[in-house]
């Protein structure tokens, strides 16, 4: 059975970087389907973050286009979220999930909080 | 960016009863829509997807309808654990959008 699971520092200073790390297990992600990142904000809104690809190229929301950086290390099976210069208004829960159209599978979330 | 917008934002229901929820795009999205289920301090449940096509493991009450730019959740007879936060999200291009959510509570 497929799984993820999101990893890192659940607090983040403004203007400084966000790190998280997605470890799936069940499935290698050089196989086949896309991996996404998914943010919930406070007040339940939702928003996709961006993609890494089963052969590693990468989309990202345009929001975010400046800031955002998703890579993997395929001996680890993982992929990872790189968020620089955040502000309180990155405060949120982040999901890591299984493909770009929809998402059958997701972590279970890490709530970031950025606040000095 | 295509907006999803569902109504109602809060649907207060009794169990036993059925529902429908709407999830409308700002353009036409054929049949790209699929919709989650959110309790609190959970991830979120693939329940519908591409408009109309059931989940293996997601109960027959649940189903889904519509294309174009108008789409509805149904849950025929819900029952008290289906009292969660419903989302829907488009698929048709990038990037991927998600509705405000609609909020099913016990009346």
């Amino acid at each position: 059975e497929i799984q993820l699971q999101e990893s890192g520092p659940g607090l983040v200073k403004p203007s400084q970087s966000l790190s998280l790390t997605c470890s799936v297990t069940g499935y290698t992600i050089t196989s086949g389907y896309d991996w996404s990142w998914i943010r919930k904000f406070p007040g339940n809104k939702m928003e996709w973050m961006g993609y890494i690809s089963y052969s590693g190229s990468t989309n990202y929301n345009p929001s975010l286009k400046s800031r955002i950086s998703i890579t993997r290390d395929t001996s680890k099976n993982q992929f990872f979220l790189q968020l620089n210069s955040v502000t309180t208004e990155d405060t949120a829960t982040y999901y890591c999930a299984r493909g770009v159209a929809w998402f059958a599978y997701w972590g279970q979330g890490t709530l970031v909080t950025v606040s000095s | 960016d295509i907006v999803l917008t569902q109504s109602p934002a809060t649907l207060s229901v009794t169990p036993g009863e059925s529902v429908s929820l709407s999830c409308r795009a700002s353009q036409g999205i054929s049949t790209s829509i699929h919709w989650y289920q959110q309790k609190s301090n959970e991830s979120p449940r693939l329940l519908i997807k591409y408009a109309s096509q059931s989940i293996s493991g997601i109960p027959s009450r649940f189903s889904g309808s519509g294309s174009g730019t108008d789409f509805t959740l149904s849950i025929n007879r819900v029952e008290s654990e289906d009292f969660s936060v419903y989302y829907c999200q488009q698929s048709y291009s990038l990037p991927r959008t998600f509705g405000a959510g609609t909020k099913l509570e016990l009346k």
